[in-house]
């Protein structure tokens, strides 16, 4: 089974400041996929950055990188230069390639992170 | 562009009332599934389906039904609501091709089970 963690139910980030949300996750099927998604208080869910088990090179958005470290199993989000309009929960998700029963190849969430930027 | 849409938007139900929520995408994606969301505990999926008449479970499926006649349209069944359904409900829906391939969520629905 899939599982994502993330360990900070809460974060301060000064604006104009970087802050790095944590993502770490545990499979046994080498190939995989880490997304990152935005909530804002509206409450949709907004699709940020993407990054596959068998990428080279860490994945890049914008202000968006993902700080993926296969090793540790962690997939952190990176957001530089902080806005106020940052300020949402941030949730990390996985899907995995193989078939391994109930929910195969679709999304698990961690718990997320609220982010909140000072002005 | 409606991408996927649900409705209602929010919802109140009485104890042991039944109700469907609707779920619809234009984007003639196979992927389609649906999630709750209660506070700190992120998304969980209640199930899923990978094509028209193939629906399957996902982690926390009990006290709801779903059913996959086209590929537009994916509803979820509250057979009886009980309080422990109270939650923001998301319907999503992705193409069927890669493993990066971005899942596109509706706007969710609130339901609130008194």
């Amino acid at each position: 089974a899939q599982k994502i963690t993330q360990t900070q139910p809460g974060m301060f980030v000064q604006e104009k400041e970087a802050v790095t949300l944590d993502c770490t996750y545990d499979t046994s099927d080498p190939s995989y996929g880490l997304f990152w998604y935005k909530q804002p208080s509206s409450g949709e869910m907004i699709f940020l950055i993407y990054q596959g088990s068998y990428d080279q090179q860490n994945a890049t958005e914008g202000r968006y990188s993902l700080n993926f470290q296969k090793a540790r199993k962690s997939a952190n989000l990176v957001i530089s230069a902080s806005q106020l309009g940052d300020s949402a929960m941030y949730f990390c998700a996985m899907r995995v390639s193989r078939y391994s029963g109930a929910g195969s190849y679709q999304l698990t969430f961690g718990k997320g992170t609220k982010l909140s930027v000072i002005p | 562009n409606a991408g996927v849409t649900q409705t209602p938007k929010f919802q109140v139900l009485k104890t042991g009332q039944s109700m469907t929520l609707q779920c619809a995408q234009d984007m003639n994606h196979e992927y389609m599934s649906w999630y709750r969301q209660d506070p700190g505990m992120g998304l969980r999926l209640i199930h899923y389906s990978v094509g028209a008449g193939i629906t399957d479970q996902g982690e926390v499926p009990n006290g709801y039904n779903v059913s996959r006649s086209t590929t537009e349209d994916f509803p979820l069944r509250l057979l009886s609501a009980a309080p422990s359904q109270t939650s923001v409900y998301f319907c999503a829906s992705r193409a069927r091709t890669g493993l990066g391939d971005e899942q596109y969520f509706g706007p969710g629905t609130r339901l609130t089970v008194t």
